[in-house]
């Protein structure tokens, strides 16, 4: 069974920095490009960042570009994403999802985590 | 960027009734659609991918049409746990971008 558990939401300053972590279990990690999508408090859903599967090639949102910074451990089953300079406006939910197409882009995300919360404020 | 516009942002529906959801592409798209249904609290499921292909054990109530920059995802005939939120994304470039949702309320 397919798995996704995200962790490291927490408070933070603004100004300040955050990895999140996404462990995963259930299928073979390093076949499938990994992403993270966020969704800040009652609004809608907001593509952040996607990494292939052998870690070769990283995609950004450019609301995050030059901050956050997206990273795997095939050895490990995990994803990051490395937050730097947070913003009141990174305050969401952050979810780690798994592409659907082995070794592709292009067939959305057919398995996420729980969400991790990220609340930037002072 | 390519921007994704979701049509109507809610709908009012009872069950049995037939609903049509429509997203439009800034640009060309080919058929690099996905649509997801996400329900209160929840993380999203994935319904629809490459436009009309339906995911393992989505009911086939739901469909999905559509290339280039006009797509569309019908519930045929809306049952009581359709009542959620339904977002497209777009696949065919980067960044991966959303539509902004269209709830589906009940009647």
């Amino acid at each position: 069974e397919v798995q996704l558990v995200d962790s490291g939401g927490v408070v933070v300053q603004p100004g300040g920095s955050l990895r999140l972590s996404c462990a995963a279990t259930g299928f073979t990690f390093d076949d499938y490009a990994m992403q993270w999508v966020r969704q800040a408090p009652g609004k809608g859903l907001e593509w952040v960042s996607l990494i292939r599967w052998d870690g070769g090639a990283t995609y950004y949102a450019d609301s995050v570009k030059g901050r956050f910074t997206i990273s795997r451990d095939n050895s490990k089953n995990s994803l990051y994403l490395q937050m730097n300079s947070l913003r009141p406006e990174d305050t969401a939910l952050y979810y780690c999802g798994k592409d659907s197409g082995r070794r592709r882009y292009n067939y959305g995300i057919d398995y996420w985590g729980q969400g991790t919360l990220v609340t930037v404020s002072s | 960027d390519i921007q994704m516009t979701q049509s109507p942002s809610s709908v009012s529906a009872s069950v049995g009734d037939r609903v049509t959801i429509t997203c439009r592409a800034s640009q060309g798209i080919s058929n690099w659609l996905a649509w997801y249904q996400q329900k209160p609290g929840k993380a999203p499921k994935l319904l629809i991918y490459a436009a009309s292909s339906l995911q393992s054990g989505v009911p086939s109530r739901f469909s999905g049409s559509g290339s280039g920059t006009d797509f569309t995802l019908t519930i045929s005939s809306l049952q009581p746990e359709d009542f959620a939120t339904y977002y497209c994304q777009q696949t065919n470039s980067f960044p991966h971008t959303f539509g902004g949702g269209t709830e589906v309320e009940i009647k």
